[in-house]
């Protein structure tokens, strides 16, 4: 079936550093992707929606210059954050909706990026 | 965004036994979801109902829906330790994105 690859799983760097999580749709063209941002034991919050060959459109108090958005083909979304703290630590997890549909339509997730920031 | 609340946050029954989550959302909506989560891991479809639906069935998933109350459940049959996770309910509220309620961590003994 669809499956939306991310990568990396997981990630350690020095504070400043910038870092860069794909995610990919395998088998699927998505037009559309979505990143969210999980703490410890809470839901998951939507910080952009990542529209292919145009601009991303943010969430209400996400930083657009502290978490870059790419969207350059119809199967790869990259999420760049940008000179890092500690604060950024997080749960990363970015989905694409299946088969290329809207965004309310049921979503193949990745399996998430666990960024650690020193 | 407004999310869902989910209720319980915690559950914990013995393998065999049926779970029972209940979601409330504040909007109107097109769809409702259901997604399970595993520790550390991205999320898995579950289950859809449209907002004219009122029960839907999955294998051992039954899913209900009111509207005029805004809330829904999620029911798990003969549960079993493989169910242990989190769950999430997800709005589609108009056209363009989910918005997940709080989830509800289940754990299941053996």
């Amino acid at each position: 079936g669809a499956v939306v690859s991310q990568h990396p799983s997981w990630v350690i760097c020095k504070s400043g550093t910038s870092v860069k999580i794909e995610c990919r749709s395998l088998d699927f063209q998505a037009t559309t992707m979505f990143w969210y941002r999980q703490f410890p034991k809470q839901s998951l919050m939507l910080m952009a929606t990542s529209n292919e060959g145009s601009k991303a459109t943010y969430e209400q108090g996400v930083e657009k210059d502290k978490f870059l958005i790419n969207h350059a083909s119809l199967t790869l979304s990259t999420l760049t954050v940008t000179s890092a703290h500690p604060e950024d630590s997080s749960f990363y997890i970015c989905s694409a909706p299946a088969q290329g549909g809207q965004g309310y339509q049921p979503q193949h997730f990745g399996d998430g990026t666990r960024l650690s920031i020193l | 965004s407004q999310q869902g609340e989910e209720d319980p946050q915690a559950l914990s029954i013995q393998e065999g036994e049926n779970a029972t989550m209940n979601c409330s959302y504040k909007t109107s909506i097109n769809n409702l979801q259901w997604y399970r989560q595993n520790s550390g891991r991205g999320l898995v479809h579950l289950i859809l109902i449209r907002s004219n639906e009122r029960e839907k069935h999955s294998g051992r998933l039954r899913v209900t829906l009111d509207t005029s109350k805004k809330s829904s459940s999620l029911l798990i049959t003969a549960s079993r330790a493989a169910d242990t996770a989190s769950y999430f309910c997800a709005t589609a509220q108009g056209a363009q994105k989910l918005v997940f309620g709080q989830g509800t961590r289940l754990t299941i003994n053996p």
